[in-house]
C-alpha cells in the first residue's frame, strides 16, 4: 500500500498567513492526489480539483512530494485537511493537517 | 444538486450485521463509479471500497481490512448504494461515507453524503 504522509499534523496560524501543508507518498503517485478540507461534524469537500474552490487554495507537486497552499488564510478556512492519492489500490489518505487558530 | 444520503446506521454487538444504503439524486447515478469512506470517532479518513459501473460490469476493490466482510452493491434503477457489513468488529466503529468518484479522469471523490454512524459494541 502507498503510505501518505502529512505534515505538519497540526498548524497554528492567523487570518492573513500564508501557509503551506506538505504531503509525501512512499512511491510515486504522479499527480494522482486529492486534497480535502473538513469541518467539525461535517463530510469532507474536495478542494483544487473542483469548480468553485476560492482561487487562495493552491497545490502542487508531482511524483512523492506535494503541497497544498493557502495565500491568505481567512476564517473560514480554519479545518482539518487531508491528502489522497488515487493512483493506484488501495485508495489512501494521509493523516491529516489541522489548522488552528493561532 | 448532486446529494447523497446516506442511512442504515445503529448500534449493533460484535459479531453482528448491519447494512448502509446510500440515495443518490440530481445526477445520472449509473453513470459514476460510487465508494464507502469510513472515519472511527476522532480519527483521519479511511477508504473502504468502490464499486464501478456497469460498463465496467460493476465490479469491486476492498480495502484490506474490510475484504471478505465486507460486500459493496448497487441498484441503478433505485439511484442506490449500499455496504453490507458482517462480521463486524469493535474497529469498524465510525462514521461511514457515500462518495461520487469523479468522471472527470481524476479519481478524486466529488461529492459526499452527511455520514451515517455505526457502533459495533457490546
Amino acid at each position: 500500500d502507498i503510505q501518505m504522509t502529512q505534515s505538519p499534523s497540526t498548524l497554528s496560524a492567523s487570518v492573513g498567513d500564508r501557509v503551506t501543508i506538505t504531503c509525501r507518498a512512499s512511491q510515486s503517485i504522479s499527480s494522482s492526489l486529492a486534497w480535502y478540507q473538513q469541518k467539525p461534524g461535517k463530510a469532507p469537500k474536495v478542494l483544487i480539483l473542483e469548480s468553485g474552490v476560492p482561487s487562495r487554495f493552491s497545490g502542487s507537486g508531482s511524483g512523492t512530494e506535494f503541497t497544498l497552499t493557502i495565500s491568505s488564510l481567512q476564517p473560514d478556512d480554519f479545518a482539518t485537511y487531508y491528502c489522497q492519492q488515487y493512483e493506484t489500490y488501495p485508495v489512501t489518505f494521509g493523516g491529516g493537517t489541522k489548522v488552528e487558530i493561532k | 444538486e448532486v446529494q447523497l444520503v446516506e442511512s442504515g446506521g445503529d448500534l449493533v454487538q460484535p459479531g453482528g450485521s448491519l447494512r448502509l444504503s446510500c440515495a443518490a439524486s440530481g445526477f445520472t447515478f449509473s453513470n459514476y463509479y460510487m465508494d464507502w469512506v469510513r472515519q472511527a470517532p476522532g480519527k483521519g479518513l479511511e477508504w473502504v471500497g468502490r464499486i464501478r459501473k456497469r460498463a465496467n460490469s460493476y465490479t469491486t476493490e476492498y480495502a484490506a481490512s474490510v475484504k471478505g466482510r465486507f460486500t459493496i452493491s448497487r441498484d441503478d434503477s433505485k439511484n442506490s448504494l449500499y455496504l453490507q457489513m458482517n462480521s463486524l468488529k469493535t474497529e469498524d466503529t465510525a462514521v461511514y461515507y457515500c462518495t461520487r468518484v469523479s468522471d472527470s479522469g481524476k479519481f478524486h471523490f466529488d461529492s459526499w453524503g452527511p455520514g451515517t454512524l455505526v457502533t459495533v459494541s457490546s
